[in-house]
């Protein structure tokens, strides 16, 4: 089946540790997206990707890093910047950018220790 | 950047026919809009998308008038399953964060 693989479910992170969240699609998708979500809010969007080795930031950039070597993977770090990173994060992918549907992952869910 | 405005919370009874609104008073020539569900934990799911007028499929329709500043769902018969978060967007394919903006959604809640 296709879609949209995150990983782990759960994290915890230490203060002053980086953590990667992994995010795998094979929907052989070019855009993907990485978003934040709080207790009660909507999801605002970090960082996302229109192509393979390119990505702009979303609106809460600041204390996150992306990288996309491979057109099925989009991890996402979480850096020891980021002073506020307990969150739901979730991934997506769209066949292309703007308004095209995207399909999204079952979250990881991240906590600090 | 068309900025989208939904009620906040809606409740209904099962078997009901459920409508909400979504404002999108800036909306651009080549923007469509675009309906996600979202349960507690899950990412949200494509319901529905349009550009004009009516489109429907299994689960729901979507009416948007012809000024296009506002569209509705319209979820037909309800279950206590459909409770969940709605979320309105508007944007274009030219791609960028222009309608990547959730906000906050619409909660439904079905009672039996």
């Amino acid at each position: 089946d296709g879609g949209i693989t995150q990983s782990p479910k759960y994290l915890f992170r230490k203060e002053g540790q980086n953590v990667t969240l992994s995010c795998e699609q094979n929907l052989n998708h070019d855009a993907m997206y990485w978003y934040r979500q709080d207790p009660g809010q909507g999801l605002r969007l970090i960082y996302y990707s229109q192509i393979v080795n390119d990505f702009q930031k979303g609106d809460i950039a600041e204390g996150y890093s992306v990288s996309r070597e491979k057109k099925e993977s989009f991890p996402l770090t979480v850096t020891s910047a980021q002073k506020n990173p307990t969150a739901f994060y979730l991934c997506a992918s769209s066949k292309g950018g703007g308004n095209q549907p995207q399909h999204f992952g079952d979250g990881t869910r991240l906590s600090i220790l | 950047l068309a900025k989208t405005t939904q009620p906040i919370s809606m409740d209904s009874y099962e078997g009901q026919e459920v409508n909400i609104t979504c404002s999108h008073n800036n909306i651009a020539t080549n923007d469509y809009i675009t309906w996600y569900q979202q349960f507690p934990s899950q990412g949200p799911r494509f319901i529905i998308q349009g550009y004009k007028t009516k489109v429907t499929n299994e689960v729901a329709s979507l009416f948007i008038p012809a000024d296009r500043k506002s569209s509705t769902l319209s979820l037909p018969r309800v279950s206590l399953s459909d409770t969940a978060v709605y979320y309105c967007l508007v944007g274009d394919e030219g791609g960028g964060a222009d309608g990547l903006t959730f906000g906050k959604g619409t909660h439904l809640i079905i009672q039996p």
